[in-house]
């Protein structure tokens, strides 16, 4: 079974551009979170689901981002317009109530630049 | 101050040793425990819960004292396979998103 799949895995864009990410939970899982790395902040929350539905967007750090799940298959997280200190490896992971909810599955990460 | 804290490391171990790692909490509200391993340019990997009667798996051990809002992870007989970044992680009542430390790093040597 396919685990969690995101894509681009790099992105490399100039400051102000648009940047989307893509995400595809694993089948079944009704839990989706995004989360960003970096050297200075470690692993953050930025948003996450429950079917479909965002939870807690808490962890979003300012009106640049956006985040959608138009459905139980995908989800997007928009950053308009980028900013240098935006670079960072996003994650994606999903869980699944079903199985506990306690484990998160994560996918291989985008790594953006902004220029 | 940090809601999940760990020492950065590195611990650079021989193969074969053995090392533990710690690490704390300062939500008393938290309810589960776990720690995640990520090898370097990957993704984060569930590597055993932590419960409050402490568990083992393998060659690992893990411990959790409420009391005290601190969690270890104990690796013996090291492999130069256990060479990685431990992130100690807790969830928080109701809410399901998981609290990651920013992890400590292992290196274990030939």
């Amino acid at each position: 079974d396919a685990g969690v799949i995101q894509s681009p895995r790099h992105e490399v864009t100039e400051m102000g551009q648009e940047v989307t990410l893509r995400c595809k939970p694993i089948s079944g899982h009704d839990y989706l979170f995004w989360y960003r790395q970096t050297m200075m902040r470690g692993l953050e929350l930025l948003i996450y689901f429950n079917n479909n539905v965002p939870i807690d967007d808490s962890g979003m750090p300012e009106d640049r981002f956006s985040a959608k799940m138009p459905n139980a298959s995908f989800s997007t997280l928009k950053i308009q317009p980028s900013e240098p200190r935006d670079s960072a490896v996003y994650f994606c992971a999903s869980s699944s109530l079903a199985t506990g909810g306690n484990e998160q599955f994560f996918g291989p990460g985008t790594r953006l630049t902004v220029l | 101050r940090k809601e999940v804290e760990q020492d950065p490391g590195p611990f650079n171990v021989p193969e074969g040793a053995t090392v533990a790692f710690n690490c704390t909490y300062s939500n008393s509200a938290s309810q589960s425990f776990f720690w995640y391993r990520q090898d370097c340019r990957k993704e984060p990997k569930l590597l055993m819960s932590v419960y409050s009667s402490g568990n083992e798996d393998g060659r690992f051990t893990a411990q959790l004292n409420r009391a005290s809002q601190y969690i270890s992870l104990l690796i013996r007989d090291s492999k130069l396979s256990d060479s990685a970044t431990y992130l100690c992680v807790v969830n928080n009542a109701g809410r399901r998103a998981l609290t990651f430390g920013s992890g400590t790093r292992l290196q274990v040597q030939p």
